[in-house]
């Protein structure tokens, strides 16, 4: 059982520009949660996602920042015309649906950097 | 607001000691809590999940209490090794499914 894969694991974008990053949670795990670690800080959950519902975004900035989990495909966690304070370590967890009391196994990241 | 607490926030033994780490949280009302490890540009390991009503969990070297009426986990490492150098996180849910709130972790250096 492959576990939860991020893509891409670097990710260059000049200020103003998009930014896509995806998460493929672990099979047959359907909760998705983000989690952004900005550099020397924290990890800050963004949003809780099951398939094709946002459950929790309590998270999220208010503006820019979106996210979907489609019913097919990966999560997707879209950053909009990027700041230099957006540069961090992305994270994506999921945790399967009932049973092992909700653990969240985490991908390996993805690294933003705004030039 | 749940805030969560490592102490201390570096740590450095040398190889061979037994070590405990810290960590306390502000609201007992947690759902289950769990112990992660981050190797320096890497992502997370869980290494425990205790639930709110466990005292404690085991995986070989690594034993987790909680005591969840003082807000309280301690990661208790015996016989530490070189490879367990990393930053050491918990983090506590308030609910099934729930967010993760962390701590700012430990950064342990074990030294042969």
């Amino acid at each position: 059982n492959a576990g939860v894969m991020q893509n891409p694991r670097h990710l260059v974008r000049r200020r103003g520009q998009e930014a896509r990053l995806r998460c493929s949670p672990m099979k047959g795990h359907s909760h998705v949660y983000w989690y952004r670690q900005l550099p020397e800080e924290g990890l800050k959950f963004m949003v809780y996602l099951q398939k094709e519902n946002i459950i929790d975004e309590s998270g999220m900035p208010k503006e820019r920042f979106s996210a979907e989990f489609p019913k097919e495909g990966p999560s997707i966690l879209r950053i909009q015309q990027v700041v230099r304070g957006d540069s961090a370590a992305y994270f994506c967890a999921s945790s399967p649906p009932r049973g092992s009391f909700y653990e969240q196994y985490f991908g390996p990241g993805t690294r933003l950097t705004v030039t | 607001k749940q805030e969560v607490t490592q102490i201390p926030a570096a740590l450095s033994v040398p190889e061979g000691e037994n070590l405990v780490l810290n960590c306390s949280f502000t609201d007992s009302a947690i759902y289950n809590l769990q112990w992660f490890r981050q190797d320096p540009g890497k992502g997370l390991t869980s290494l425990l999940l205790i639930q709110s009503s466990q005292r404690e969990q085991t995986s070989g070297r690594l034993n987790a209490s909680l005591d969840k009426s003082s807000g309280r986990s301690t990661l208790y490492i015996a016989a530490s090794q070189p490879g367990d150098s990393a930053t050491y996180l918990c983090a506590v849910s308030r609910n099934q499914g729930g967010k993760l709130i962390f701590g700012q972790g430990t950064e342990l250096s074990v030294k042969p």
